[in-house]
């Protein structure tokens, strides 16, 4: 098993302006998944991107992946405050479990 | 309706108690899970069961029993509660288990206070 290390831990950006979370892991993957928690809720999906992708779109969020150095960035265009949230990454395969680390805490300043 | 439930959502008790948190999923998801989530965020998990069956038990300690008497349910079972039991623990499903576009569904969670 292996588990997503997520860089920054915190982060603090004012209002539309965008936000850029990174996560690096250390085996060979088959996707790598992007949630997002909300003070005091669980975790919601929000994108998932396939080992042979290397960019991937989905609303204000873009995701990238680069196998070549077990990295993906997560960046969320135009930040607003319903942004605030925790953000974690789980890199997953077939021969492990999906597995959290600490997440990013990002804030989102009015 | 709520995709993954779980009760209760907060649970105060006493060190050395017996407590059990309950999950249902109406999914139809195949697989269920039981992570726990510490005070600095970290979300670890303890078990996965697939179909019933115990696929996943990472290293719990045996006070803690999970239960699932169909797949729609995953119940956790702690005996002798400990302080350091003190977290939110968080129920998933997903669709299957070892598939390449496998995603995880949660359920709001159950914040454990041990006293």
């Amino acid at each position: 098993s292996q588990q997503g290390e997520e860089d920054p831990q915190a982060l603090s950006i004012q209002e539309g302006e965008n936000a850029t979370m990174n996560c690096s892991y250390k085996t060979s993957i088959n996707n790598l998944q992007w949630y997002r928690q909300n003070s005091g809720r669980g975790l919601v999906h929000l994108i998932l991107i396939r080992s042979n992708e290397r960019e991937k779109h989905s609303g204000r969020l873009r995701v990238t992946l680069d196998t070549s150095k077990k990295s993906s960035s997560l960046l969320i265009t135009a930040s607003r405050a319903a942004d605030t949230a925790s953000y974690f990454c789980a890199p997953y395969s077939s021969a492990s479990k999906i597995i959290f680390g600490s997440g990013t805490r990002l804030s989102i300043r009015p | 309706d709520t995709a993954v439930s779980q009760t209760p959502k907060y649970l105060v008790t006493q060190m050395g108690n017996d407590k059990s948190i309950k999950c249902e999923q109406n999914l139809g998801h195949d697989t269920m899970y039981w992570y726990k989530q510490d005070s600095k965020k970290f979300l670890k998990i303890m078990f996965s069961y697939n179909n019933k069956e115990l696929i996943i038990n990472e290293t719990v300690p045996n006070r803690f029993s999970p239960k699932s008497p169909d797949k729609a349910h995953l119940n956790l079972h702690i005996n002798s509660l400990e302080l350091g039991d003190s977290a939110v623990y968080f129920c998933a499903s997903s669709q299957d288990t070892g598939g390449a576009y496998e995603k995880l569904f949660f359920g709001s969670g159950t914040q454990l206070s041990v006293l």
